[in-house]
This record gives C-alpha cells, sequence and structure tokens, in this order.
C-alpha cells in the first residue's frame, strides 16, 4: 500500500543552525515527491519536488530535498534556519491508484517546525 | 501566479444544514481537490474533478458531495452537517499537463464550525 511518513510531530532548532524534516514513503512505482508548507491560517505553498535526475533538489526559499531511494526516504533540508521559516511543512507522494495522472497526492501526517532566535 | 480562492474563510453552520464550500482557480487547470486537515490527521482527500462535470470520491468521501459545472469552479456540498464535520477545508487545482507530475496550488481554506 502507498504511504508516506513524517515520524517527528515537531522539530526544534535554533536560528542559524541546519534543520531537517524527515520524510519516508512507500511506493511500488517511481516516486514522484513533494513539499510543501503551511503558515498559520494559510492554505499549502509549493516548496519543491522531484520527479526524476538529481537526487539533491532545490527549491524556494533557501529549501533542499534529498531522494535517497535505497532509504525510501526524501527529507527536507536547509542550511541555516531562520525563525520565519517555523510552519507546518507536509510531505507527499503521487497518489498511484486509479489513473496515474490525475495528480492526486497522499500527504503525511505533517511535523510543525519550530526555530527559536 | 495561480490563485485558488475560497469563499469564505471562517464559517458557522448548524447541525442539519446543507452547506456550500466554494472554490474557484484561475489557470484553466483540468484537476480540481477537496481536502479536510484534522489535527494529527494530515490532509485526507473527500473528492477530486479532473474536467467539467467529472468527479471522482477521494478516501473520506461520506456526508460530502461535489459539482463542477465550470472548468474553474470546484463546489463542495455538506448534505446535512453535522458536528463531526467541523474542521478546515482546503481547495487545491492543479494541471494535468504533464502526467501527475505538477504540483498542487491551494486556497487559504475554509474553517467550518457545525454547531
Amino acid at each position: 500500500a502507498q504511504s508516506v511518513a513524517q515520524p517527528e510531530d515537531q522539530v526544534n532548532v535554533a536560528e542559524g543552525n541546519p534543520l531537517t524534516v524527515k520524510c519516508t514513503y512507500s511506493v511500488s512505482g517511481n516516486p514522484y515527491l513533494f513539499w510543501y508548507v503551511q503558515y498559520p491560517n494559510r492554505g499549502l505553498q509549493f516548496l519543491l519536488k522531484y520527479i526524476t535526475g538529481d537526487n539533491l533538489v532545490k527549491g524556494s526559499y533557501g529549501f533542499e530535498a534529498e531522494f535517497n531511494k535505497s532509504q525510501t526516504s526524501f527529507h527536507l533540508k536547509k542550511p541555516s534556519a531562520l525563525v520565519s521559516d517555523s510552519a507546518l511543512y507536509f510531505c507527499a507522494v503521487r497518489d498511484e491508484r486509479g489513473s496515474s495522472n490525475t495528480g492526486k497526492l497522499i500527504f503525511g501526517q505533517g511535523t510543525t517546525l519550530q526555530v527559536k532566535p | 501566479d495561480v490563485k485558488v480562492t475560497q469563499s469564505s474563510r471562517y464559517l458557522v453552520k448548524r447541525t442539519g444544514e446543507k452547506v456550500f464550500l466554494e472554490c474557484v482557480q484561475d489557470m484553466d487547470h483540468e484537476n480540481m481537490f477537496w481536502y479536510r486537515q484534522d489535527p494529527g490527521l494530515g490532509l485526507r482527500l473527500i473528492y477530486f474533478s479532473y474536467d467539467v462535470k467529472m468527479k471522482e470520491k477521494g478516501d473520506i468521501p461520506e456526508g460530502y458531495s461535489v459539482s463542477r459545472e465550470k472548468k474553474e469552479r470546484f463546489s463542495l456540498i455538506l448534505e446535512s452537517a453535522s458536528t463531526n464535520q467541523t474542521s478546515m477545508y482546503l481547495c487545491a487545482s492543479s494541471s494535468d499537463r504533464r502526467r501527475g507530475n505538477q504540483p498542487q496550488h491551494f486556497g487559504d481554506g475554509t474553517r467550518l464550525s457545525i454547531l
């Protein structure tokens, strides 16, 4: 069965330190993976995606993610965290059930990132 | 930039009422989606539509229906609202042109309370 797991409900980091938000997935075929961010009282904003190619994907606001096929992971990273990065982060994988080109996604449960000054 | 607009940010309704949530996108996207977001559960797909008048059930369709009469508009209907439908509702759209690898674009959500 397809699934996405974000093993940490919350991640706390100090401003200026590197951050990692973890995501693991389970799919039967090649994964299409996405990261989104949600600020309070807002919808989700797209950060980056992995479809194929280079395992290190760069996205918005200085975020990047590393695809690791052997570990079935797609962790979100940033070299130096900002207080303004504090938000709720969602990992998602393309839903392969049914027709593959409907663009449906399966979302993880979300990880709250808290960056302290 | 893609804009997905949900008609209400906050809505309070009573048990048993018929509730309509409206969503409009301005990028001619084929796909549109309705999710509900609850703490600890992430986003769960209620319904989606891949074309005008076409719809498919998501993972939690019970108690909901949808309507897509025009490409840009996707409506979520709570036939008879119940308190367990109190939640944040998110609408999204995406282009179908590259076979499922396009990101979804979200509205700001409607926080619905059923009393």
